[in-house]
């Protein structure tokens, strides 16, 4: 069964820098796209990223544009969102999740998710 | 962007009775729109794709009508087990877009 597991979530101060991860299992992970998002708490869900199979396509919300990058490494069956520029609003659960198929970008798989806590 | 606007925000429904949710696009989306549900402490579960269809394993009781820009999810008898939030989202362009929610609480 596909399974996602994030890491490398953690209290960080504002300006600084994350590196998550997200190790996928359970499907062909080479042959899919692959988004981070996020829910700050309390709140409701909101897109951050996103990365085509082959990594030829990024795409983000302008809320992270030019601060986050997404990534990905076919071999290790896992994709990464590194975060700059951290701000207080960037605190949330950030989840990975797969996309359906190529170009149809809704999600029936989740991951749990892990917590980023920016304080000032 | 495309603005994603659930409506109502907050919904009281007694078991039994049917709960009807709304969502609307600030553009014309096709039927590219999900709906999801999700419960205190979990992740997001997809209900509904293409607007209409059912995912796989979800009960008939749910339903998803609309195109365009006016969507809806329907229960038609809700049990114990449906009070929860639901989002709807948009997956016809990017960034893609979450409405705000909708909670569905016991009356």
């Amino acid at each position: 069964q596909v399974q996602l597991v994030e890491s490398g979530g953690g209290v960080v101060q504002s300006g600084g820098s994350l590196r998550l991860s997200c190790a996928a299992s359970g499907f062909t992970f080479s042959a899919y796209g692959m988004h981070w998002v996020r829910q700050a708490p309390g709140k409701g869900l909101e897109w951050v990223a996103f990365i085509r199979y082959d990594g030829s396509n990024k795409q983000y919300s302008d809320s992270v544009k030019g601060r986050f990058t997404i990534s990905r490494d076919n071999s290790k069956k896992t994709v990464y969102l590194q975060m700059n520029s951290l701000r207080d609003e960037d605190t949330a659960v950030y989840s990975c999740a797969k996309e359906y198929t190529d170009h149809v970008e809704y999600f029936q798989h989740w991951g749990q998710g892990t917590l980023v806590a920016v304080s000032s | 962007e495309i603005v994603m606007t659930q409506s109502p925000t907050t919904l009281s429904v007694s078991p039994g009775e049917r709960a009807t949710l709304s969502c609307r696009a600030s553009q014309r989306v096709s039927n590219s729109l999900a709906w999801y549900q999700q419960k205190p402490g979990q992740v997001p579960r997809l209900l509904i794709f293409g607007a209409s269809t059912r995912a796989t394993g979800i009960p008939a009781r749910f339903s998803g009508s609309g195109s365009g820009t006016e969507f809806t999810l329907t229960i038609s008898s809700l049990q114990s087990e449906d009070f929860a939030v639901y989002f709807c989202q948009q997956y016809n362009d990017w960034p893609l877009t979450f409405g705000g929610g909708t909670k569905v609480e016991i009356k």
